[in-house]
């Protein structure tokens, strides 16, 4: 089951077009992370946040976390082919040993 | 230095076989973890490894799947008399002692079972 919710499921965008992807927690996150994965490839780590209200910037992705910590969004600015993928939310909510909690994944397709 | 590799990445096994699974981590990563992922799916935590130490093998989905880390490196995930529901990729993911939630991630085997 997945305990964090990741929205839209797939979304397909022009390139050169901006995009918004959300991680929702219903409880309180101790850290959240940011994958990205290609088809046939493992997870390629993005960002880690871990205060309410952090913001992190990588090139042209930009992820927030809420101040409450419970949401998070990774925002690309002008897309570009290199950028599709599965995005994936992990999350570090201390109830567990050291394992990340999951979002289903957002599936990016980026038309040319 | 390299990241995490795993083999083999594709593995087909007819349906009552033993697979094994290897993983190699980012050299003196203290951390291994083992994760499962459904096509469409986030990964499913199956066990976690400090050292040579098994500490939680609570994602285990049944007596069929054993993992091992003998020498605090190299981890090997078994998966006894395979049935077509272990048909997934399985991903080995390891961490530094900074931050053991930081995790990099392997390519995955792809597991087919028919």
């Amino acid at each position: 089951s997945q305990e964090l919710e990741q929205s839209p499921q797939s979304l397909i965008v022009q390139e050169g077009k901006n995009l918004t992807i959300n991680c929702t927690s219903s409880k309180t996150l101790y850290g959240l992370y940011w994958y990205k994965q290609k088809y046939g490839e493992g997870l390629i780590f993005l960002m880690m946040l871990q205060k309410g209200g952090e913001e992190k910037s990588h090139e042209k992705i930009t992820a927030k976390l809420d101040e409450k910590k419970q949401q998070s969004s990774l925002h690309i600015t002008a897309s570009q082919p290199s950028h599709a993928g599965i995005y994936l939310c992990g999350a570090d909510r201390r109830d567990s040993n050291y394992q990340l909690i999951w979002g289903a994944g957002t599936k990016l397709i980026i038309k040319p | 230095g390299a990241g995490v590799s795993q083999s083999p990445r594709y593995k087909v096994a007819k349906r009552g076989q033993d697979v094994a699974l290897r993983c190699d981590p980012i050299s003196g990563h203290v951390s291994l973890f083992w994760y499962q992922q459904a096509l469409g799916q986030g990964p499913e935590f199956l066990t976690y490894f400090q050292n040579e130490a098994q500490l939680d093998k609570s994602g285990l989905p049944s007596d069929r799947f054993f993992a091992e880390r003998p020498e605090g490196s190299v981890s090997t995930l078994k998966i006894q008399r395979t049935q077509q529901e272990d048909s997934a990729v399985y991903l080995c993911a390891s961490s530094g002692s900074g931050n053991p939630y930081e995790q990099y991630f392997g390519p995955g085997t792809r597991l087919t079972v028919t």
